[in-house]
């Protein structure tokens, strides 16, 4: 298996708290992946990123923000959590288009 | 943008008969179509995926084919076992970015 970990894996937070979750690889792949999963819609893209400082948004980006200072790091950050972000989310990352993404054991968020 | 209908939703069948859970895709653009297999508990893994220019792809009990035309792909899996089930995921990629279905409980019946 791919070399990824996120952390936390289980978090509680208040509406209206800062949450950062962290996804960190050791595959040196170039590109890393934020979904959320909830019942009812499969894995949903947040946002990605293809390199170093280089992020894009995915289908569900609203009230996320991510950033990539290292190769093997991708964090991603509610700014003001809400009950709507409650959800699981997935890290993934991979060499490219079209190409396999591993993904991460998950983080188990609940926004009260 | 690219919308992915999967189905059924969920499927149950006895071990040693075959499943198969379809997908299909709404921009003739895609042209990466992976599935995924995710445990209770697990993060969803890779167990075979096809290009735009390819028909069909098989590896031991699994097979996914895919209709361009017709825009849409199938998971075929043979001989199931209790092993098999699991949640699958069919997606869809253009430019990269994956446009996941909505998944497929798959429980196999001793």
């Amino acid at each position: 298996d791919a070399g990824i970990t996120q952390s936390p894996r289980h978090k509680v937070t208040e509406t209206g708290t800062p949450v950062t979750l962290r996804c960190h690889q050791t595959e040196n792949h170039r590109y890393m992946y934020w979904y959320r999963q909830d019942p009812g819609h499969g894995l949903r893209l947040i946002h990605y990123s293809y390199g170093v400082k280089d992020t894009d948004k995915g289908e569900v980006s609203d009230g996320y923000s991510v950033s990539r200072s290292k190769t093997e790091d991708f964090l991603l950050t509610l700014e003001s959590a809400t009950s709507s972000q409650t959800s699981v989310y997935f890290c993934a990352s991979g060499w490219g288009n079209q190409e396999t993404q591993y993904f991460g054991p998950g983080t188990r968020l609940l926004v009260l | 943008g690219e919308n992915v209908e999967q189905h059924p939703s969920t499927l149950s069948v006895q071990e040693g008969d075959s499943a198969v859970i379809k997908c299909t895709y709404s921009d003739s653009a895609s042209n990466y179509f992976p599935w995924y297999k995710q445990e209770l508990g697990k993060g969803p893994q890779l167990i075979i995926d096809i290009r735009s220019n390819v028909g069909e792809k098989k590896d031991q009990r699994i097979a996914v084919t895919l209709n361009k035309t017709a825009k849409h792909f199938s998971l075929h899996i043979t001989e199931t076992q209790p092993e098999d089930s699991a949640v699958y995921f069919c997606a869809a990629s253009k430019g990269g970015k994956l446009i996941f279905g909505q998944g497929t409980t798959l429980q196999v019946k001793p």
